[in-house]
C-alpha cells in the first residue's frame, strides 16, 4: 500500500482567487489522480496526473481550471482557479502501483469558497 | 443505466447486527472489486479487494462477488460503534482502466 499525504486539509478561500493541492506519496507510483467528493454524490473522477506530461482531464475538467502537475513519481498539484462558491468541495488526491486495480487515496482536501 | 448503483439511504443497526450492503454494475469487463471505508473527514481506506466472483474473508468483514449477477456484497459481522463509516463500492477492470465508484452507504451503528 502507499501512504499519501495531502495538505492543506482544508482552507476557506475568496471567490476569485485560487488555491494549490499538495500531494506527496511515500513510494514511486505509476498513476495518481484528482477527485473531487460532494456530499452525497460519489467520487469524480477530475483528471489523472501523468509524470512529466499534461494531465488527462475527465469531461467537464478543464486545464484552466483545474490545472496539474507532476514533476516526479511521487508529487502531485492541483490548483483549483477563479474559485466561486460551487467549487466548494472535499478534493482528493489517489495513487495506484504498477498494474494493480486497486487505489489508494489522500485525507482530502475540505474546500469553502466564500 | 449508471455505471455503479449503490442505494446512498443511510444505515442505522444496533450493536452486535449484522451489516449487509450491495452494489450492482453495469459493465461486464469488471474484474477487480473493492470496498472502501471512509470516516468523517477523511478519505477513503481501502478495505476489502476481490478479483473475479467468490467469496473473500478478513475478520469480520465477508466481500461477495457474483459476476453472472453483476451484484457485489459486503457483510460485517458483529458491527461495533466503530464501523460507523460510509462504505463505498469501486470496481475496475483492471490495468490502467480507472475506478468506477458508487455511491457510498452511510452506516451507523448504534451502542
Amino acid at each position: 500500500s502507499a501512504v499519501i499525504s495531502q495538505k492543506p486539509s482544508r482552507d476557506i478561500c475568496q471567490r476569485g482567487t485560487s488555491l494549490t493541492i499538495q500531494c506527496q506519496v511515500d513510494s514511486q507510483v505509476t498513476m495518481m489522480f484528482w477527485y473531487r467528493q460532494q456530499p452525497g454524490q460519489s467520487l469524480t473522477l477530475i483528471a489523472t496526473a501523468n509524470q512529466g506530461s499534461e494531465a488527462t482531464y475527465e469531461s467537464g475538467f478543464v486545464i484552466d481550471k483545474f490545472p496539474i502537475s507532476r514533476p516526479n513519481l511521487t508529487f502531485s498539484t492541483l490548483t483549483v482557479s477563479n474559485m466561486s462558491p460551487e467549487d466548494s468541495s472535499i478534493y482528493l488526491c489517489s495513487a495506484k502501483t504498477g498494474g494493480a486495480a486497486e487505489a489508494f487515496f489522500g485525507q482530502g482536501t475540505r474546500l469553502t469558497v466564500v | 443505466q449508471k455505471e455503479v448503483e449503490q442505494d446512498p439511504g443511510p444505515l442505522s443497526v444496533p450493536e452486535g447486527a449484522i451489516v449487509s450492503l450491495n452494489c450492482t454494475y453495469s459493465n461486464s469487463a469488471f474484474q477487480y472489486f473493492m470496498w472502501y471505508r471512509q470516516y468523517s473527514r477523511k478519505g477513503p481506506e481501502l478495505l476489502m479487494y476481490t478479483y473475479s466472483s467468490g467469496n473473500k474473508e478478513d475478520g469480520r468483514f465477508t466481500a461477495q462477488v457474483d459476476k453472472s449477477s453483476k451484484y457485489i456484497s459486503l457483510f460485517i459481522r458483529d458491527s461495533q460503534p466503530s464501523d460507523s463509516a460510509t462504505y463505498l463500492c469501486a470496481m475496475s477492470a483492471g490495468g490502467n482502466n480507472r475506478l468506477a465508484f458508487g455511491k457510498g452507504n452511510q452506516v451507523v451503528v448504534i451502542p
